[in-house]
């Protein structure tokens, strides 16, 4: 296993059109997130899945944004009508939560979206 | 409003001088971790802290959780070029709950 592999690794698209980002996570790990990630900032939390169960979904995310994570395996991120505002790096992460407090997250490298 | 604070945000350094970052809450967690990211790629986990007051060394690194497990800091002694990165704090509050990431600390080491 290589790890967390994120496809596309960019996307440019304009503005108004949808776009659709995937995920595949370690094999064996149950958690998987997606955040969103602005040149000099944290990641931001947008979602995430326990197995195929969307567990929470940030309330700052539009309805634009939805995810899913079909079997529990590879996940997808949907942002629909773009904006310029969308433009950001797409982080996702997945973990093997097996007990309290040592969740380790390990991340792909990313998916960098702009919006003209 | 950020849960998760980190101070400096910027910090340019001399290669061979040490550091401290910070990271503060208003909020106790549960555990707090440190990753380090270098452009262009996913963050990378370099400690997790779990019980209050607990250190934790990696090399020159040197990690400490609060008392009251409301903050961290990690130390670093006599900077590397290699040490560039940005610096994130990330928690959970409670024990199954998500990760949530600071703001970040970005670090640069002059040769």
């Amino acid at each position: 296993d290589t790890g967390v592999s994120q496809n596309p690794r960019h996307k440019i698209t304009k503005r108004g059109q949808n776009v659709t980002f995937r995920c595949d996570p370690i094999s064996e790990h149950n958690r998987l997130y997606w955040y969103r990630q602005t040149l000099g900032q944290g990641p931001e939390f947008l979602t995430y899945f326990q197995n195929e169960a969307q567990l929470e979904k940030s309330r700052l995310l539009s309805d634009r944004f939805s995810a899913e994570r079909p079997k529990g395996s590879f996940s997808t991120l949907e942002i629909q009508r773009t904006e310029q505002g969308d433009s950001a790096m797409y982080l996702c992460a997945s973990s093997l939560a097996q007990g309290p407090r040592n969740e380790k997250l390990f991340f792909g490298s990313g998916t960098q979206l702009s919006v003209l | 409003t950020q849960l998760l604070e980190q101070s400096p945000q910027f910090l340019s350094i001399q290669e061979g001088e040490n550091l401290t970052v910070y990271c503060n809450s208003s909020s106790v967690f549960s555990s707090l971790q440190w990753y380090r990211q270098e452009p262009g790629e996913g963050p990378v986990l370099l400690v997790t802290v779990v019980t209050g007051g607990e250190v934790k060394k990696l090399k020159r690194l040197t990690f400490q959780f609060g008392d009251a497990r409301k903050d961290s800091s990690l130390h670093i002694t006599a900077a590397q070029p290699g040490d560039t990165g940005l610096y994130l704090c990330a928690g959970a509050r409670t024990s199954y709950d998500k990760v949530i990431f600071g703001p970040g600390t970005s670090l640069s080491v002059i040769p």
